[in-house]
């Protein structure tokens, strides 16, 4: 019964190659984030999706590309992986908006990718 | 410079004492802060939530603050367990786009025996 799940957990591939993460929440939120944690640690937002609309598009490499076949699925495909790529990639929902403002955060287990 | 700088980087105490996280943003207005723990490859998990009109919230042995005037929050946890070791992150949400959270680069705690 997890609640906002992805996979694959851990992806190791050459550079080159396409790869794809696919994320599922069964929240019942209507929006989902892609965030990429480096090795610092720091969470940056890569893409939030709205009812299936893109709304946020950071600045990442257009070889990202996210995919919201309804608003309880959100993938990220990317294409000729780089060195740099490699990282965990955290899917995330919430409710849009509430009284206070964003609603929570839920999070993925996140994906660890490693480019060699 | 990040809008939310955390301190400190990494911290070790021993079981059962007590500890204070820091964090000072310069993001504002913002509509909430709130404090998440994320265990060695685990996703973050929320532990506290505060509006800007809040000084205070308790989730357990996890007490979050909030001084908007100095732009700080604090999260003190008590009696600390082994299952306390994690990083803590701060996270602020500005009130011009809820979506476009902004996160610290967290707070490594380590509880030793």
């Amino acid at each position: 019964d997890t609640a906002v799940s992805q996979t694959p957990k851990y992806l190791v591939t050459q550079m080159g190659n396409d790869k794809s993460i696919k994320c599922e929440q069964n929240l019942g939120h209507d929006t989902m984030y892609w965030y990429k944690q480096d090795s610092k640690k720091f969470l940056k937002i890569m893409f939030s999706y709205n009812n299936k609309e893109l709304i946020i598009n950071e600045t990442v490499p257009n070889r990202f590309s996210p995919k919201s076949p309804d608003k309880a699925h959100l993938n990220l495909h990317i294409n000729s992986l780089e060195l740099g790529d490699s990282a965990v990639y955290f899917c995330a929902s919430s409710q849009q908006r509430t009284r206070t403002g964003a609603g929570e955060l839920f999070f993925g287990e996140g994906s660890r990718l490693t480019v060699l | 410079k990040n809008q939310v700088e955390q301190s400190p980087q990494s911290l070790i105490i021993l079981e059962g004492k007590n500890c204070t996280l820091q964090c000072n943003y310069t993001v504002s207005p913002f509509s909430n802060l709130r404090w998440y723990k994320q265990d060695t490859g685990r996703g973050p998990v929320s532990l506290t939530i505060m509006t800007f009109s809040e000084n205070t919230k308790s989730n357990g042995r996890y007490t979050a603050t909030l001084d908007a005037d100095t732009k700080q929050s604090s999260l003190h946890i008590t009696a600390s367990q082994l299952s306390d070791s994690a990083s803590y992150i701060c996270v602020v949400i500005p009130y011009s786009s809820a979506s476009k959270i902004i996160f610290g680069s967290g707070t490594r705690l380590s509880i030793r025996p």
